[in-house]
């Protein structure tokens, strides 16, 4: 994998659905990965940031884990509602300032 | 409450025309960064700066210039806007120390170049 891959693009889930999507990266020069969303018409805002093998992070009923070997990171969401509905963005940081960015997946929550 | 403020949510400009995209951030961090979003690609570093008077070329630099005369203010300039700029441009901020920084977004400006 040469860039930051996000699957799928999009998905729609009943509320009370759980759901989870994928971002895969290269592993070599790995510093961290980011979680980011982005609700329509407000600024990305973080979720988490992971920097270790096996990482796992939880906001509420939302949660990500790591894996630096394989290169890849989940995102979970427990229980959708339809304030969940965003662009989620993860993001590879090779170096002390830079983030190479997946192109999202778009969730829309059906109430 | 964190703040990173652009100065325009949507603009129309010509072709041909100078254009400045202005940048403001009220948490005192060295770095700043624009980016731009396009449909069906992630968001690309166009420029950032880690300190007053200091700039680096990002991933697509081309047809875009950089000011920070101050801290808190990173400024985007297309200095003859062209129709394959028009785009959402996303400005950002986060602190330098620490290795692993989350960085603060502002709203957006989407660019329409005729």
């Amino acid at each position: 994998i040469l860039n930051v891959e996000q699957s799928p693009q999009s998905l729609h889930v009943q509320e009370g659905d759980s759901t989870n999507f994928t971002c895969s990266f290269p592993s070599s020069n790995f510093y961290a990965l980011h979680w980011y969303r982005w609700e329509t018409a407000k600024s990305p805002e973080a979720l988490f940031v992971m920097t270790l093998n096996g990482d796992e992070k939880k906001k509420g009923r939302i949660s990500a884990t790591l894996n630096t070997k394989e290169g890849y990171s989940y995102l979970y969401i427990k229980g959708s509602q339809p304030e969940d509905s965003a662009t989620y963005l993860c993001a590879r940081q090779t170096g002390a300032n830079n983030l190479f960015f997946g192109t999202g997946t778009r969730l829309t929550v059906i109430p | 409450d964190v703040k990173v403020t652009q100065s325009s949510r949507y603009l129309v400009k010509r072709t041909g025309e100078k254009v400045f995209l202005e940048c403001v951030q009220d948490m005192d961090h060295e770095n700043m960064f624009w980016y731009r979003q396009d449909p069906g690609l992630g968001l690309r570093l166009i420029y950032f700066s880690y300190d007053v008077k200091m700039k680096e070329k990002g991933d697509i630099p081309e047809g875009y210039s950089v000011s920070r005369e101050k801290k808190e203010r990173f400024s985007l300039i297309l200095e003859s806007a062209s129709t394959n700029q028009t785009s959402m441009y996303l400005c950002a901020s986060s602190h330098r120390v620490g290795k692993h920084n989350e960085q603060f977004f502002g709203p957006g400006t989407r660019l329409t170049v005729l």
